[in-house]
């Protein structure tokens, strides 16, 4: 299968434990893009890389949230100090560049107890 | 970027032609319209995408009429796997990120 990844697919963890996603894009993809979902809505943009290159972060990501894609391939987020607010499904999404379709994963699902 | 405006719901038959509006009033000159497939617990899927007039593919129509401030997917004798969330986006910026709605929940019955 050479679509995205996501891993893990599912994460519980307790209030105020951190926690660390991976996204791993389709080869040669240098557009990555981070969403969050919660139930009943649409995704939310998160944060976008080109590249290894961070270029846009939406409010929504406050400074207990970062992400990471040290060699413009596979992305990591990592969420510190998680509250129950977190809880949501966070996914990631590729495209070679341009105006084009993005290519999404299928998601982690974090539930924060 | 521009807003959209859908539905919220609509419910068909299995077998019938569904049309999905949206509008999208202050799109730009080079904006696209693009549309999403959600099935629960997945991540979207790209249905199709248009500038202007129509666009077929395997899957859908794209309907969009001259002055482009509303868009019409059509999907042919849907099944009950077509039952899922449907978005209607318009992405831009220099990031190309999709802001995404609510959607149309989309349910078919046998």
């Amino acid at each position: 299968d050479t679509g995205v990844s996501q891993d893990p697919r599912h994460k519980i963890t307790k209030r105020g434990q951190n926690v660390t996603f991976r996204c791993d894009p389709i080869s040669e993809h240098n557009r990555l893009y981070w969403y969050r979902q919660t139930l009943g809505q649409g995704p939310e943009f998160l944060t976008y890389f080109q590249n290894e290159a961070q270029l846009e972060k939406s409010r929504l990501l406050s400074d207990r949230f970062s992400a990471e894609r040290p060699k413009g391939s596979f992305s990591t987020l990592e969420i510190q100090r998680t509250e129950q607010g977190d809880s949501a499904m966070y996914l990631c999404a590729s495209t070679p560049g341009g105006y084009g379709e993005q290519f999404f994963g299928p998601g982690t699902r974090l539930t924060v107890l | 970027l521009a807003k959209t405006t859908q539905p919220i719901s609509m419910d068909s038959y299995e077998g019938q032609e569904v049309n999905i509006t949206c509008s999208h009033n202050n799109i730009a000159t080079n904006d696209y319209i693009t549309w999403y497939q959600q099935f629960p617990s997945q991540g979207p899927r790209f249905i199709i995408q248009g500038y202007k007039t129509k666009v077929t593919n395997e899957v859908a129509s794209l309907f969009i009429p001259a002055d482009r401030k509303s868009s019409t997917l059509s999907l042919p004798r849907v099944s009950l796997s077509d039952t899922a969330v449907y978005y209607c986006l318009v992405p831009g910026g220099a990031t190309n990120k999709l802001i995404f709605g609510t959607g149309t929940l989309l349910a078919v019955q046998p």
